[in-house]
């Protein structure tokens, strides 16, 4: 079965911390996405990757194939970052299964 | 360039009653996915367009909910009648042919079905 699984479910931190978002799926995958979402707002999309790893600004995403293993990476976490951390993927098609997100607060 | 756009943001209707959501996508993609996420569970999969076409509809619940994508630009989404499990918030998505796996999303409609 295709699964994805996401954790911590929900995670508390001081403003300032290093923020580690983890997601491991089932079977390979063609492609994984890292996703945001503020509270009653939309998706963003702020990583798609196959590969290794990719930076942008604060935000670090790094990928295993072999261990069928993801993890977002927030440095010097702002309370701006409070928002839900959603990985997804495609098993090898284009229609994405999701995980369930995290829940991140940072507290100023 | 206008992203991926959707309509009502939020929409309240009691049970029974018929609701269409509508998604725009980004002009010029191929691809529109329906997406939902109910309370408390994860996002997951209703359908796929290719152009007018559906190419996937997989995930489509049950025979209470019909996505039309008429001359492949803008979709909607009916549910008639609604029950109360079709709360959730309702996300559409579009791609372009060839990158797939590149997908917008759209902000999402909320519906409440009380």
């Amino acid at each position: 079965k295709n699964e994805v699984e996401q954790s911590p479910q929900n995670l508390t931190a001081q403003e300032g911390e290093f923020i580690t978002i983890n997601c491991s799926y089932s079977v390979g995958i063609s492609a994984l996405h890292w996703l945001q979402q503020h509270p009653g707002g939309g998706i963003v999309s702020l990583f798609m990757l196959s590969s290794g790893k990719k930076k942008h600004g604060r935000l670090i995403a790094t990928i295993n194939i072999q261990e069928k293993h993801s993890s977002l990476h927030i440095t010097a976490s702002h309370p701006r970052d409070s928002a839900v951390y959603i990985c997804a993927v495609h098993f090898g098609n284009e229609k994405l299964t999701f995980g369930t997100g995290t829940r991140l607060t940072i507290i100023p | 360039e206008a992203g991926v756009t959707q309509f009502p943001s939020h929409s309240v209707i009691e049970k029974g009653q018929t609701v269409t959501l509508r998604c725009d996508p980004i002009s010029g993609h191929d691809n529109l996915y329906w997406y939902r996420r109910v309370m408390g569970k994860e996002i997951k999969f209703l359908l796929h367009f290719v152009k007018e076409s559906k190419q996937d509809e997989s995930g489509m619940p049950n025979n209470r909910f019909l996505a039309e994508r008429t001359g492949g630009t803008y979709s909607t989404l009916k549910v008639q009648p609604a029950e109360l499990e079709d709360s959730g918030v309702y996300f559409c998505a579009s791609s372009q042919t060839g990158l797939l796996y590149e997908q917008y999303f759209g902000p999402g409609t909320r519906l409440t079905v009380t």
